[in-house]
Formats: C-alpha cells, sequence, structure tokens
C-alpha cells in the first residue's frame, strides 16, 4: 500500500532563516505531488504541484519554491522566512489528475 | 477570492443522529467534488467524492449531494458517532490538479 511521509512534525524558526521540508511518498510511481499550507483560520491553500521530475507549478507568489529532485521525493525551501510563512504545512500525492489527494501529516511551523 | 466555502464553522449533533454538513462553491465549471475529515495534527484524510455529472454517491455511513443549480455540496453522516468528531473540509476542482478547499466545519458528536 502507499504511504506518505512528511518531516519534520513540528519546526520553530527565527525570521530571516532558511526553510526545508521534505515529503517522501512509497509504494507507488510518478505519482502526482502538493504542497499545501493552512493559516489559521484558513481553508488549505494550493501552493505548488508536480506532475513529475523537475516538473513545479506554482499556484501563489511568494518566497517559498518547490524541487522534485527524484520520482517520489517532494521539497519545500526558502531562502529567508518571513513571519507570514508561519502555518501548517501538508504534502499531498495522487494517483493521477482529479483523483483523490492523500495527505501526510503535516508540518506546524512557527516563525519567531 | 474563496471559491468554496463552508459557512459553518462548527456543528454539535448527538451520536445516532444526522449530521449534515454543508458547502457552497461559486464556480460553476468545478466538476469534481471531495470530502475529507481531519484530526487534530493529523493530514485531511478522503472520505467520499463525487462527480459532477452525479447528484448523489454512498459510502457507508456517508453520503455525499451535490445540487449543481444550486452549487451546494452537502455531506451526510447517518448514524453519528463520537469517533466522527472531527473538521470536515470540502474541496473542489475543474478537471486538473487545482482543488479549492473551504475552511472546514468542526463536527462534534456528543455521545
Amino acid at each position: 500500500s502507499q504511504t506518505i511521509h512528511q518531516w519534520p512534525a513540528t519546526l520553530v524558526q527565527p525570521v530571516g532563516s532558511p526553510l526545508s521540508l521534505e515529503c517522501t511518498v512509497e509504494g507507488t510511481s510518478n505519482p502526482n505531488l502538493y504542497w499545501y499550507r493552512q493559516a489559521a483560520g484558513r481553508g488549505l491553500q494550493l501552493l505548488f504541484y508536480s506532475i513529475g521530475i523537475g516538473q513545479i507549478s506554482s499556484e501563489v507568489p511568494q518566497n517559498l519554491s518547490a524541487s522534485r529532485p527524484q520520482d517520489r521525493q517532494f521539497i519545500l525551501s526558502s531562502k529567508k522566512l518571513l513571519l507570514s510563512d508561519s502555518g501548517f504545512y501538508l504534502c499531498a500525492w495522487s494517483i493521477r489528475v482529479n483523483q483523490p489527494q492523500h495527505f501526510g501529516d503535516g508540518t506546524r511551523l512557527s516563525i519567531l | 477570492d474563496q471559491q468554496v466555502k463552508q459557512n459553518s464553522p462548527s456543528l454539535s449533533v448527538q451520536e445516532g443522529r444526522i449530521s449534515i454538513l454543508n458547502c457552497d462553491y461559486t464556480n460553476s465549471m468545478f466538476d469534481y467534488f471531495l470530502w475529507y475529515k481531519k484530526y487534530p495534527a493529523e493530514g485531511p484524510t478522503f472520505l467520499i467524492s463525487i462527480s459532477s455529472i452525479k447528484d448523489k454517491n454512498e459510502d457507508g455511513r456517508f453520503t455525499v449531494f451535490l445540487n449543481k443549480s444550486a452549487k451546494h455540496l452537502s455531506l451526510h453522516i447517518v448514524p453519528s458517532q463520537p469517533g466522527d468528531s472531527a473538521v470536515y473540509f470540502c474541496a473542489a476542482s475543474i478537471a486538473g490538479n487545482q482543488f479549492y478547499f473551504g475552511t472546514g466545519t468542526s463536527l462534534t458528536v456528543i455521545p
């Protein structure tokens, strides 16, 4: 069966520091991969999605970036975190478009 | 601009009764809808989906209804159980990767 791993579960970072969140999927090949953010009191907002290695689509302009160095690995990065980057970050995968997305357990990011 | 809205942030229901969670959307081009359930400190878990060519889909205690003319989606849980207490998100997409999520409704099932 397929599983998705996301780490770390919680992270506290100072303003201006870099960020790297990692997500890996097991048990499937060539999944579609997604990064979402849930800010306090808001719904899930799609940040990036990828349909293949090196293929990244960005939905919202921001100081975050995403990379997919391997088929089942998706990384969310920032060179300099802002206070507004605080939130709950979720990675998800789906077998193809317009299919249910399956989520990891998320990373709670707090910026100080 | 919030294209998918869940106007009730919370709902309380007695165990054994029906829970009805509602969702409204603004984009008539949405053709695929889903409901997710989320427990604290966990990611959302897929519950049930419906295509725009249908108006109802059932899976056990969960039924999703779609009213395209009203741009309204609802999730019925019958009978409600304490383990159903969670935050429920609806989501919609237009034949692609971009799913738009509502802000969630927190359901509490009272034993």
